[in-house]
């Protein structure tokens, strides 16, 4: 099993303050990486999917960066608002021919508070 | 309106007993998932198939099995040889190698 780490666990933000949290990943053998929204009582949202070293990405006020060479991908959040309150999960396939196989990281739960 | 459905939301069981737990998608997808998530814990596969009639086994696959006669459907059994079967249960489906599109789980209790 790949090891895919994300930190912090958590956050506390402040409303209107931006943030930012990592994951982690083996940099051989990249295909892709995954992150994906898990709000409560919710079921999880696809993101983003990146699969080029240096790719960013951006949905709303959510963006994310992409270093394979290195093995990690940053999230930020800009000027959060309580309605970015959710866990925030990476997940990582072991390969083009394991792309199904995804390795999901532990989350980063963000708690915003107004 | 396309998703994903899972059924029930609750489930209990006795231990020993096998239970069945119900995936179907009305998206067209290729690829379907389950996924089993414990507290403290990310989200860590059972089994996936990416085309009807094949699965592979996850990364968890031991006392778990799963059938995939139709696209739509991908019904996961946990059976009595699973040691810790009390979990929330998700499932997911996917345009091939894309993102995956989750449904709202269902947690099982077996006691």
């Amino acid at each position: 099993i790949l090891n895919v780490e994300q930190s912090p666990q958590s956050l506390h933000v402040q409303e209107g303050d931006s943030t930012n949290f990592t994951c982690s990943f083996p940099s051989s053998n990249f295909y892709a990486l995954h992150w994906y929204r898990w709000e409560t009582a919710k079921s999880p949202e696809a993101l983003f999917v990146m699969t080029l070293n240096g790719d960013e990405k951006k949905k709303g006020r959510i963006s994310a960066t992409l270093n394979t060479k290195e093995g990690y991908s940053y999230l930020y959040i800009k000027g959060s608002q309580p309605e970015d309150s959710a866990t925030y999960l990476c997940a990582f396939p072991p390969g083009t021919d394991s792309w199904g196989k995804l390795q999901f990281g532990a989350g980063t739960q963000v708690v915003v508070t107004p | 309106d396309g998703g994903i459905t899972q059924s029930p939301k609750y489930l209990f069981r006795k231990e020993g007993q096998n239970v069945t737990l119900s995936c179907e998608q009305n998206l067209n997808h290729d690829a379907m998932y389950w996924y089993r998530q414990d507290p403290g814990q990310g989200l860590r596969l059972i089994y996936y198939s990416q085309i009807v009639n094949d699965f592979q086994k996850g990364d968890i696959a031991e006392g778990y099995s799963v059938s995939r006669e139709k696209k739509e459907s991908f019904p996961l059994t946990v059976t009595s040889a699973q040691k810790n079967p009390t979990a929330f249960y998700l499932c997911a489906s996917s345009i091939s190698k894309g993102e995956q599109y989750f449904g709202p789980g269902t947690r099982l209790t077996v006691t």
